[in-house]
This record gives structure tokens, C-alpha cells and sequence, in this order.
């Protein structure tokens, strides 16, 4: 079964700081790996996709994320935080087509910015 | 890509009652799936809905409960049955495009059960 571990429930920077968003996850073959961001009270934004490739994708808004399977993770960043970026973001991992492609999505990382 | 509607967009129940929630895709897709979110939480998935059969449940849903209909490649409904203020959440819709590589979500539906 696929899993997803986002390891920090808060996080707080400060406007124009650097962010990384931690990401780990376990699967049996290839995952394929999404970003999600959740602003108050509004529905999930794709961020971003790896499916294969390069390991280091582009997003919306700024944001890339870097897949490294000995690690097996996915995280996040970003190189300056605007004040608008506050937000949940939620890391998830996809079966794919051969596991129906469901979608398991971690708990959430709350992002502050300090202004 | 798919656009995805879902009705009713938000509701308040009373205890006891059962709410049937309606997901329309506007192209066809090939998995679909319920999931929940509830207050402060993650998204959970519920089931899969199949095409023509049963829907497939996670291990802690069973169908009594949240009874699944999918008769047609592009719409499906979710029934949250005898309702209780535990099941006060975000019911989303989720599916997977023809290239299996796209996922579109719907809007979500916001209950309030009281």
C-alpha cells in the first residue's frame, strides 16, 4: 500500500525567505508524485507533477520540487515566499494506472508568513 | 482536460437523515473516486466508484454507510446515509482523465450534519 509522510504540520517563514516543504513517501514501483495547495476555505491546486523525467519539476507560482528515489522523497520549495503563499500544502502519491491511480494524500504542512 | 460539478455545493442535515451527492464530469474519464476531508484533516479516500458495479471501499468505509452509484462513464453519486455530526465534512470528487496521467477535481461538498 502507498503512503505519505509530510513530517512538519507548521511551518513559519518569514516574506521573502526560502521555504522547503518535506515530502516522503513509500510505494512498490514508480510513483507518481503531486503537490496540492489549499488555501482557506478553497478547493485543491494542482502545484505540481512528477510522473517521469527529470527529477526536478516546475510549478505554479514559483514553486519546484525534486524527486529523489534513494530518499524517497518529493520536497518542495520555493526561493522567496510571498505573503500570498500561506496556505496548506498537501504532498500526495498516485498508484498509477496499473493500481487504479488513486490518489493518497498526506496530512499537511500549514504554511505561515511572517510579514 | 475535465471539468467536474458537483451538487448540492453545501448543506446542513439533521442527524439521522441521508444526503445524496452528485458528481458530473463534462468529458468522459475513466476512474472515479470519493474522497473526504474532514474538518482540519487530510483527504481520506472513501471508495472508487466502478462503472456498472459495485464500488470498491477503503478499509473503514463500508457501503451501508456511504452507498456508491456510478451508471454511466461520467457521473456518480454519493449517498452519506443515516448521518451523525462525525460525518460533518468535505465530500470531494476525484477523477482520473483518459491518459490516466490528469487528475480534475470537483468543487467539493461542504455537510454540516447537526
Amino acid at each position: 500500500a502507498q503512503s505519505v509522510t509530510q513530517p512538519d504540520i507548521h511551518i513559519t517563514v518569514s516574506e521573502g525567505a526560502s521555504l522547503e516543504l518535506r515530502c516522503n513517501y513509500s510505494y512498490g514501483a514508480t510513483p507518481y508524485l503531486f503537490w496540492y495547495v489549499q488555501s482557506p476555505g478553497q478547493g485543491l491546486q494542482l502545484l505540481l507533477k512528477y510522473f517521469s523525467g527529470d527529477t526536478l519539476v516546475q510549478g505554479i507560482k514559483g514553486f519546484e520540487a525534486e524527486f529523489k528515489r534513494s530518499q524517497s522523497s518529493f520536497n518542495l520549495r520555493k526561493p522567496s515566499v510571498h505573503w500570498s503563499d500561506a496556505a496548506e500544502y498537501f504532498c500526495a502519491v498516485g498508484a498509477g494506472p496499473g493500481g487504479g491511480n488513486k490518489l493518497t494524500f498526506g496530512t499537511g504542512t500549514q504554511l505561515k508568513v511572517e510579514l | 482536460s475535465a471539468v467536474i460539478s458537483q451538487k448540492p455545493s453545501r448543506d446542513i442535515c439533521q442527524r439521522g437523515t441521508s444526503l445524496t451527492i452528485q458528481c458530473q464530469v463534462d468529458s468522459q474519464v475513466t476512474m472515479m473516486f470519493w474522497y473526504r476531508q474532514q474538518p482540519g484533516q487530510s483527504l481520506t479516500l472513501i471508495a472508487t466508484a466502478n462503472q456498472g458495479s459495485e464500488a470498491t471501499y477503503e478499509s473503514g468505509f463500508v457501503i451501508d454507510k456511504f452507498p456508491i452509484s456510478r451508471p454511466n462513464l461520467t457521473f456518480s453519486t454519493l449517498t452519506v446515509s443515516n448521518m451523525s455530526p462525525e460525518d460533518s465534512s468535505i465530500y470531494l470528487c476525484i477523477s482520473t482523465g483518459l491518459a490516466y496521467n490528469e487528475q480534475f477535481f470537483g468543487p467539493g461538498t461542504r455537510l454540516t450534519v447537526l
